[in-house]
């Protein structure tokens, strides 16, 4: 199985300022089908990005992912008081497929 | 606008079973795999079962392979996840999910809450 480890597990910061979030692969994502999701509370999860670098539909351009292998990263521009939350990643190119622990972007 | 409905969760004793199902619109049923996705209170996001847009190939984790049982009825836009010998540690919220088989999860459903307990 493809553990995901996500870093850091808390992100404080405010609103305006950007944010990196990392994800790291055990083994190799197949095909670069790594996905990101942002679930808010009592929320179902909301995808963000696909095949690790394509944003989904309706998604505004200040979330990006980048990465390819083992290492990916959502990245978050100028953060607004909505996107506060928490993120997973998804890997879906291997059986099982598998998610990320989550990090929590809170506000500073 | 997709819309995906569970329904079918509940409390059951440890050893019991259970039948979800998640009625789809919005979408062409049939064209899309299907998936559940559970959620531990207050944990991450756990990849539960998958099948394909015509119902032949399906996959589980491991966690509920030989136990839980995903299927579809095309004709009536319903997915379905049938849970047996059912454990405390099973108790989550349960996600349908339009996609998940070797595609990112596009669309969730609400949840429903299945909690087994004595």
């Amino acid at each position: 199985e493809i553990v995901l480890t996500q870093s850091p597990g808390t992100l404080s910061l405010s609103p305006g300022e950007g944010a990196t979030l990392s994800c790291r692969a055990s083994q190799t994502v197949s095909s670069n089908y790594l996905a990101w999701y942002q679930q808010k509370s009592g929320q179902a999860p909301r995808l963000l990005i696909y095949d690790a670098s394509s944003r989904a539909t309706g998604i505004p351009d200040r979330f990006s992912g980048s990465g390819s292998g083992t290492d990916f990263t959502l990245t978050i521009s100028r953060l607004e008081p909505e996107d506060f939350a928490v993120f997973f990643c998804h890997q879906y190119g291997t059986l099982p497929y598998s998610f990320g622990q989550g990090t929590k972007l809170e506000i500073k | 606008e997709v819309q995906l409905l569970e329904s079918g969760g509940g409390l059951v004793q440890p050893g019991g079973s259970l039948r979800l199902s998640c009625v789809a619109s919005g979408f062409t049923f049939t064209t899309f795999a299907m998936s559940w996705v559970r959620q531990a209170p207050g944990k991450g996001l756990e990849w539960v079962s998958s099948i394909s847009g015509r119902g032949g190939s399906t996959d589980y984790g491991d966690s509920v392979r030989g136990r839980f049982t995903i299927s579809r009825d095309n004709p009536k836009n319903t997915l379905y996840l049938q849970m047996n010998s059912l454990r405390v540690e099973d108790t989550a919220i349960y996600y349908c999910a339009k996609g998940g088989r070797y595609t990112s999860v596009d669309s969730w459903g609400h949840g429903t809450l299945v909690t087994v307990s004595s």
